[in-house]
């Protein structure tokens, strides 16, 4: 049962376009959710993240907004750089409980 | 601080054998997790730990596998004995338990482990 989603599993834009990646989760219980960025070879690095009071949180070319009536989150990034060329996660925690339920990734490849 | 450190980044081994994977939380952190991923099942939980204390173990496949924290500096993850789908890469992660960075674990680069 897969409670957090990524259907997408890569994308492709040019250099400084926006890029949109998508997260749906199915648990109700969640209440903070993270991005995570992964290159190859190393392990995942903490992006932006997001309380469930809240519906927007920015931070420099990321932003992640949440749509709790439709449990569907996003991240932006504009402009996007070819530098953040990876494989970009989104995670989720339940109240009370640390640890982080993760979806399948999904691979963002910027254009030059 | 260093991050999160762990050992072997990569193993290789044979089918029956012991594998022992270890991990140096960031110091002052509270929390320690240990995550699988593979293609199938992408970053899955095994096992997390609080002030050393098992919290969570369901994700523990089987048996076969066991982890332990003797202390607020060291983690291990032991498979005894390895199978060819415990291939896999294996992460280690930390988060203190409280301030801004509460709700954020911080990964180690991972050790790759085969199993022949």
């Amino acid at each position: 049962d897969q409670q957090v989603k990524q259907n997408s599993p890569s994308l492709s834009v040019q250099e400084g376009r926006i890029s949109i990646l998508n997260c749906d989760y199915t648990n109700s219980m969640f209440d903070y959710f993270l991005w995570y960025k992964k290159y190859p070879a190393e392990g995942p690095t903490f992006l932006i993240s997001i309380s469930s009071i809240k519906d927007k949180n920015e931070d420099g070319r990321f932003t992640v907004f949440l749509n709790k009536s439709a449990k569907h989150l996003s991240l932006h990034i504009v402009p996007s750089q070819p530098g953040d060329s990876a494989v970009y996660f989104c995670a989720a925690s339940a109240a009370g409980r640390r640890a982080l339920t993760f979806g399948s990734g999904t691979r963002l490849q910027v254009q030059p | 601080d260093a991050g999160v450190i762990q050992s072997p980044r990569h193993e290789v081994t044979e089918m029956g054998q012991e594998v022992t994977l270890r991990c140096k939380p960031i110091s002052g952190h509270d929390y320690l997790f240990w995550y699988r991923q593979t293609m199938m099942r992408g970053l899955e939980l095994l096992i997390y730990f609080n002030n050393n204390v098992p919290i969570d173990d369901s994700g523990m496949p089987e048996d076969r596998f066991s982890a332990k924290m003797p202390n607020a500096s060291f983690s291990t993850l032991k498979i005894q004995p390895s199978e060819p789908r415990d291939s896999a890469v294996y992460f280690c992660a930390s988060s203190p338990d409280r301030g801004s960075g509460a709700n954020v674990l911080t990964f180690g680069a991972g050790s790759r482990l085969t199993v022949l």
